[in-house]
């Protein structure tokens, strides 16, 4: 067990919806990480806060947002839900340092019918 | 910006023989990196890091890992491989921020 607690564990929706993904990270974590793994890209970064503030941008779509609350807790909002989207989500979180690894939920895995 | 490449999309390895997984890296600066192992419907667990040090890093489950700076390469290998190594691996460098670019994951296949 990671510690790093995802919810739901899995999503079914239709095209154009909106989605919230959740993540809690490991118990002392200031940073969480958000990864989207597909067939067709495989895994990709999509976003990172570290204690509250955006600290790094990778391949996030305008349609895709998150957040990290002041308890540390995380949320990757997906709006105008496309059949593309859909894909295993996954948070990490670490301490915070660039030399400790990112620990990883068990995702969340998003259908979109 | 950093890349990896992991040349094999799968590696087949009897029970009890040694197993290379292999990686090659791009990356300006010092490279950080990692070996990620993910097992079905789970997410990825650490295996092993290098950051600086020994170019033979040792890590969870037997694993252990050989930097090669000339080279870019950071392989994954282990003595003797098990039943229940059979599972996707994937190696990946740290960038810019901390993210972690992964290269495309080798499935290991060990046979009894």
């Amino acid at each position: 067990d990671s510690g790093v607690t995802q919810t739901p564990k899995h999503l079914i929706t239709a095209t154009g919806q909106r989605v919230t993904l959740r993540c809690s990270p490991r118990s002392g974590d200031l940073s969480v990480y958000w990864y989207q793994q597909s067939l067709d890209q495989g895994l990709q970064f999509l976003i990172q806060y570290y204690n509250g503030e955006e600290r790094a941008k990778g391949n996030i779509l305008e349609r895709f947002s998150a957040q990290q609350f002041p308890d540390l807790h995380s949320e990757l909002n997906l709006s105008s839900l496309e059949l593309g989207d859909s894909a295993l989500y996954f948070c990490a979180s670490s301490p915070g340092g660039s030399n400790q690894p990112q620990h990883f939920g068990d995702g969340t895995r998003l259908s979109i019918l | 910006a950093q890349s990896v490449a992991q040349p094999e999309d799968q590696v087949n390895v009897a029970e009890g023989n040694p197993l290379t997984v292999k990686c090659t890296y791009s990356v300006s600066g010092n490279p950080y990196l990692f070996w990620y192992v993910q097992y079905p419907n789970r997410g990825l667990q650490f295996l092993l890091k290098y950051i600086t040090g020994d170019n033979l890093v040792k890590g969870s489950y037997g694993f252990e890992a050989e930097f090669n700076k000339s080279q870019t390469s950071f392989h994954l290998k282990k003595p003797s491989a098990l039943v229940s190594d059979s599972a996707l691996y994937f190696c990946a460098v740290r960038g810019a921020g901390n993210m972690l670019t992964f290269g495309g994951g080798t499935r290991l296949m060990v046979k009894p």
